[in-house]
């Protein structure tokens, strides 16, 4: 089925650096995600991403944090400056569309980001 | 919250046996999801449930929904090995504008 790529698998940074985690969504998607999970925590929503431009964030999609996917290339989130709580494992996710379209979101299989 | 309560954080049952897990929301929703997460991976969508629907199977699995008590069952009937992951209830909204919300999860561990 449709793969959504994320790179680098796992990254370990140190705290006050910035970091950019990368994502090749399914190639005929429009809407892009990011969520985070914390080890035995449920998946929570970060921002969604659509026609160039942020549609919706949560409040855990701090200041520190940006999206962009410059000229159809990756999708990324950079967090900058990282601090301790940033650790986590983030997962993109692309869909069709909204709505029924919508329907079938898919995840990539994350990247695993631990801020010392 | 999105959420109630989970019912069950962790199941462990032999090959063979069937397992059925529950989840609750608060928000009205159309349409449930249920996801499956191996170790290691994203979650992966396994089936879904409309609102209009009270029953919904495919293959060995069956999810069920109750709009007025607004709660959700998955089963899996003769369980195996690879059935072994978290399942994730989750549901959308504002029309998926903030993509899913989802539940803390069940883990499911299946052995021979």
């Amino acid at each position: 089925g449709p793969k959504v790529l994320q790179i680098p698998s796992h990254q370990i940074i140190d705290m006050g650096q910035m970091v950019t985690l990368n994502c090749d969504p399914v190639s005929n998607h429009l809407y892009f995600y990011w969520y985070k999970q914390i080890l035995g925590q449920q998946m929570e929503f970060l921002v969604n991403f659509y026609n160039g431009k942020v549609m919706e964030k949560s409040k855990l999609f701090k200041d520190q944090f940006s999206v962009e996917r410059p000229d159809g290339s990756y999708f990324t989130l950079k967090i900058q400056p990282t601090a301790l709580e940033d650790s986590a494992v983030y997962f993109c996710a692309s869909s069709p569309g909204l709505g029924v379209s919508a329907e079938t979101l898919y995840f990539g299989s994350g990247t695993r980001l631990t801020v010392l | 919250s999105q959420w109630g309560e989970e019912n069950l954080q962790a199941l462990s049952i032999q090959e063979g046996e069937d397992v059925t897990m529950n989840c609750s929301y608060k928000t009205y929703t159309t349409v449930v999801h249920w996801y499956r997460q191996d170790s290691g991976r994203g979650p992966a969508l396994i089936i879904l449930i409309r609102s209009n629907e009270r029953e919904k199977r495919s293959g060995r699995l069956r999810a069920t929904l109750d709009t007025s008590s607004q709660s959700s069952s998955l089963s899996i009937t003769a369980a195996q090995c690879e059935d072994t992951a978290v399942y994730f209830c989750a549901t959308d909204l504002d029309n998926y504008a903030q993509g899913l919300t989802f539940g803390l999860g069940t883990r499911v561990s299946v052995f021979p």
